[in-house]
């Protein structure tokens, strides 16, 4: 299995509702990312879980909370959103190598989400 | 800070002509670099890295760290190469942090 599978691929929440988006990998990877695409914009990097830790937070609101259950999960829950955070949210994975060199990443298609 | 440039946001070629899609880095260590390419209702995905020095799908990507370019080349477009191109850093001491340019959408007219 070399797919990241992202659920659900649609989603629409109020800004006051309480939701989450699910990512799962079974290649062994043990860095995981969460990224945000505004439509005709590059993927910005918001979280890496390395080895289930968080490793890098990029000044996301708190409002974005991210959760790594075990190495094949990586959630990220979503409350009191504001209509500026629609966009595709992307996870993706990697294998982690320490000292030089880097992991291709693999990316989810993506969860995406129009918050009203 | 790291940046990636890519000055084009979109590129027309016809079928059968060079392409070459540009990429300019600034970074103060030695950062790895990537072209990752989405097709059309695909995910994302690699298409080369510049340690591998590999030509996948007749492109080829040449880190020139004088003029801190990374561009991706094709001597002949297809098609099926129509697409938008991503360049992206890692950097070196902290190889988790992917960081990609704003995208170069190629277009190949028959």
């Amino acid at each position: 299995d070399t797919e990241v599978t992202q659920t659900p691929k649609h989603l629409v929440m109020g800004m006051t509702n309480k939701k989450s988006l699910k990512c799962e990998q079974h290649m062994g990877h043990r860095a995981m990312y969460w990224y945000k695409q505004k439509a005709k914009k590059p993927p910005e990097l918001m979280f890496v879980y390395s080895y289930e830790k968080l490793s890098i937070n990029e000044s996301v609101p708190s409002r974005f909370s991210p959760e790594c259950p075990n190495s094949s999960l990586l959630n990220l829950h979503l409350h009191a959103l504001q209509p500026e955070d629609s966009a595709l949210y992307l996870c993706a994975s990697s294998q982690t190598q320490t000292g030089a060199g880097t992991g291709e990443l693999f990316f989810g298609e993506g969860s995406r989400l129009t918050v009203l | 800070a790291q940046r990636v440039t890519q000055p084009e946001k979109l590129l027309s070629v016809f079928k059968g002509a060079p392409v070459e899609l540009k990429c300019n880095y600034s970074y103060s260590g030695s950062p790895e670099l990537f072209w990752y390419v989405q097709y059309s209702r695909q995910r994302l995905q690699l298409l080369l890295r510049h340690i591998s020095r590999e030509s996948i799908k007749g492109f080829t990507a040449d880190l020139n760290k004088g003029e801190t370019s990374f561009h991706l080349k094709k001597p002949f477009a297809q098609e099926e190469d129509s697409a938008m191109y991503y360049c992206a850093l890692s950097a070196q001491y902290n190889f988790n942090k992917f960081y990609f340019g704003s995208g170069t959408k190629l277009n190949v007219k028959p």
